[in-house]
C-alpha cells in the first residue's frame, strides 16, 4: 500500500535557524508529492508539490526536492521565522479515476522561538 | 480564493444522537469533495470521496451506515455521524476539488466532535 512517514515533532527551534523536516515514501506507482502547512486554528493549506523526479518544489522561502531514489522529499528553509510556527504535513497522491486521493504522513508540529 | 469553510467548528453531543457537520466552497465548484478524521498526533485518514450529485465512495472499513454522506450541490457537502458514542469523538476535516486549479484539494478548518 502507499505511505507517507515524517519526523516526529514538535521540533523546537530560534528564529533564523535552518529547518528541515524530513519525510519519505512508499507508493504503488509514481507519485506526485505535496507539503501542507497547517496554521493554528487554520485549515490545511498547499505549502509546495513536485510531481516527478527531481523537481523542486518551492514557495514562501521552503524547499522540497522530489528524490525518486530515495523516496524522500525533505521540506528545508533556510531561515525560520516565528510565523512558520505551525503543523507540516507530507503527502502523497496517485492519480486514480477516483480524482488524486492523498495520502498523509502524521505532521511534524514546529515551533520557532524569537 | 479557493477557501473551504466548515461548521460547526466545535459540537459536543451525547451519546445516541446524531451530529451533521457541513463543508462549504465559498468562492468556486468543487466538483468532488473528501472527508477525513484525524486522531491526536496521528495521520489524516481518508473517509471518503464524494462527487456531485453520487453517491459517496467510502473507504475500506469506515461504515457508511455510521457515517452518511450528502454532497446536494457543487458547494455543498454535509458528514452525520449517527448515533454517535464516544469512539467517534475526533477532528472531521473536508477539503474540496475544483475551481482553478482542479488538482489541487483545498481544505477546511476542521470540526472537533466530542461524544460524551
Amino acid at each position: 500500500g502507499n505511505s507517507v512517514t515524517q519526523m516526529e515533532g514538535p521540533v523546537t527551534l530560534s528564529e533564523e535557524a535552518f529547518l528541515t523536516i524530513n519525510c519519505t515514501y512508499t507508493a504503488t506507482g509514481y507519485p506526485s508529492l505535496f507539503w501542507y502547512v497547517q496554521y493554528p486554528g487554520e485549515g490545511l493549506q498547499l505549502l509546495l508539490k513536485a510531481t516527478k523526479a527531481d523537481d523542486k518544489g518551492s514557495n514562501k522561502g521552503f524547499e522540497a526536492t522530489y528524490r525518486k531514489e530515495t523516496t524522500s522529499f525533505h521540506l528545508e528553509k533556510g531561515s525560520v521565522q516565528v510565523s512558520d510556527s505551525a503543523v507540516y504535513f507530507c503527502a502523497l497522491s496517485l492519480i486514480k479515476a477516483a480524482g488524486n486521493k492523498l495520502t498523509f504522513g502524521g505532521g511534524t508540529r514546529v515551533l520557532v522561538k524569537p | 480564493g479557493a477557501v473551504v469553510s466548515q461548521h460547526p467548528s466545535r459540537v459536543i453531543c451525547k451519546s445516541g444522537t446524531s451530529v451533521k457537520i457541513e463543508c462549504r466552497s465559498l468562492d468556486f465548484q468543487a466538483t468532488t469533495m473528501f472527508w477525513y478524521r484525524q486522531f491526536p498526533k496521528q495521520s489524516l485518514m481518508l473517509m471518503a470521496t464524494s462527487n456531485e450529485g453520487s453517491k459517496a465512495t467510502y473507504e475500506q472499513g469506515v461504515e457508511k451506515d455510521k457515517f452518511l454522506i450528502n454532497h446536494a450541490s457543487l458547494t455543498l457537502s454535509t458528514l452525520t455521524v449517527t448515533s454517535a458514542h464516544p469512539e467517534d469523538s475526533s477532528f472531521y476535516i473536508c477539503s474540496a476539488k475544483g475551481g482553478l486549479a482542479p488538482d489541487t484539494q483545498y481544505f477546511g478548518p476542521g470540526t472537533r466532535l466530542t461524544v460524551l
